[in-house]
């Protein structure tokens, strides 16, 4: 089973200012296929996860192009360029590469600092 | 517009059995992906399941042997069948929608809570 570890675990923010998560795989998660399974996903308090970026790096509809995602091999990053109050609340990182199972990290907590 | 509405949770005794229930709206369960993830009180997201167009499934091993997944084209509904459930049991059950394998969980119910407890 792929270990997903996300760092940091809390992550205090200033409005208007970039945040930065990172997320590392205990393998590298490129597929055979060429493709990187690696995806992102926020929740908010007290709400469902929604999927913000798959594939690494491709924004999902909908999502503010404030969120990117970047990383290969076994190291990623979700980026957002300006915080914003909606955009508290807890991420993760999750494979699909190695499957089943696929794969979450334990969450990065983005908070008002 | 896909929807995904869970139901069944409840507040059940360690050994019972429980079936979750998953409507969907605006697609078909018979052609795409459906999985079942968990998050326990206060913790992170852990995949528990996948059926699969042509009907097979998959299960963490956590539960393998314990639960089962099957679907009611008819009703459009995907059901988790939990039996002999113990205290880690215990979390909020999402329903996901996927169009492809891998899974990437392109939609997500709102959630239906079980809790095992005597």
């Amino acid at each position: 089973e792929v270990v997903m570890t996300q760092s940091p675990v809390s992550l205090p923010v200033t409005l208007g200012q970039p945040a930065s998560i990172s997320c590392r795989s205990s393998q590298s998660l490129r597929h055979s296929d060429g493709n990187t399974y690696l995806h992102w996903f926020q929740q908010r308090p007290g709400q469902s996860p929604r999927r913000l970026i798959h594939n690494v790096s491709k924004r999902d509809s909908g999502v503010p192009d404030r969120f990117s995602g970047s990383g290969s091999d076994t190291d990623f990053t979700l980026t957002i360029s300006r915080v914003e109050a909606e955009d508290l609340g807890i991420y993760y990182c999750m494979q699909s590469t190695h499957w089943p199972p696929p794969t979450f990290g334990e969450g990065t907590k983005v908070e008002i600092k | 517009e896909v929807q995904l509405v869970e139901s069944g949770g409840d507040l059940i005794q360690p050994g019972g059995s429980l079936r979750l229930s998953c409507a969907a709206s605006g697609f078909s369960v018979s052609v795409d992906y459906m999985s079942w993830v968990r998050q326990a009180p206060g913790r992170g997201l852990e995949w528990v399941s996948i059926l699969y167009t042509y009907g097979t499934t998959y299960f963490a091993d956590s539960v393998k042997g314990r639960f089962a997944m099957s679907r009611d084209i008819s009703k459009n509904t995907v059901y988790l069948q939990m039996n002999d459930l113990r205290a880690d049991d215990t979390a909020v059950y999402y329903c996901s929608r996927d169009i492809i394998v891998p899974p990437r969980f392109d939609y997500w119910g709102q959630g239906t809570r079980v809790i095992v407890s005597s």
